[in-house]
């Protein structure tokens, strides 16, 4: 079982939707939650972080954490075509900074 | 944030050479993160450059094949030894504010070994 995975995707979303990217992880224990987004070409740029249950936006985008369920999501909303990238999930565990990255989900905003 | 300047932004190498990748960074830093990304694929970790002691490396990932260097809170290098095409690969940095920050990353070195 891989520590966190992601659908590889292609997703693919008109301009102006809600794009939905999630995340599940295996280590129970782990304590801080990331999203990155990578253009191509580009190296990843950190947009998100998230540390307890619940919800947490900024601008755009919303990040959920579902520790009981091992689940994070990424919801960007009002889509645009410069948010086509892939997004890269990241979780670290407890007493440490080291991070484990998803494989990342391509994402496509068609205008 | 931080930073971080990286070099080379690419090179291409010929097998059985090594190349040696810098990492300066503008400010102190405790920890540094070498990683490795394959093409189509995500970041593995290969070692955590620590200040003032030996890197910690990842399963996988030998200090004879990775050497790292850490000589003072704002500079690192990692050295990819003896190469083969198989370490064709986006090399990248980082540094984190904290424990409960995420990181940056620098440019990357783009490495082809033929």
């Amino acid at each position: 079982q891989k520590e966190v995975e992601q659908n590889s995707g292609p997703l693919s979303v008109p301009e102006g939707a809600i794009a939905s990217l999630n995340c599940t992880y295996s280590d129970r224990g782990s304590q801080s939650f990331f999203w990155y987004r990578q253009y191509s070409g580009k190296s990843p740029e950190l947009i998100m972080s998230i540390y307890s249950n619940g919800d947490k936006e900024d601008g755009r985008f919303t990040a959920q954490l579902n520790k009981a369920s091992q689940y994070v999501s990424l919801l960007i909303r009002d889509s645009q075509p410069s948010d086509s990238a892939t997004y890269l999930c990241a979780v670290r565990g407890t007493g440490g900074f080291k991070t484990i990255f998803g494989a990342g989900t391509r994402l496509f905003v068609k205008a | 944030s931080a930073v971080i300047s990286q070099k080379p932004s690419r090179d291409i190498c010929q097998r059985g050479t090594s190349l040696t990748i810098q990492c300066q960074v503008d400010s102190q830093v405790t920890m540094m993160f070498w990683y490795r990304q394959q093409p189509g694929q995500s970041l593995t970790l290969i070692a955590t450059a620590n200040q003032g002691s030996e890197a910690t490396y990842e399963s996988g990932f030998v200090i004879d094949k990775f050497p790292i260097s850490r000589p003072n809170l704002t500079f690192s290098t990692l050295t990819v030894s003896n190469m083969s095409p198989e370490d064709s690969s986006i090399y990248l940095c980082s540094v984190g504010a904290g424990t409960n920050y995420g990181y940056t990353f620098g440019s990357g070195t783009r490495l082809t070994v033929v």
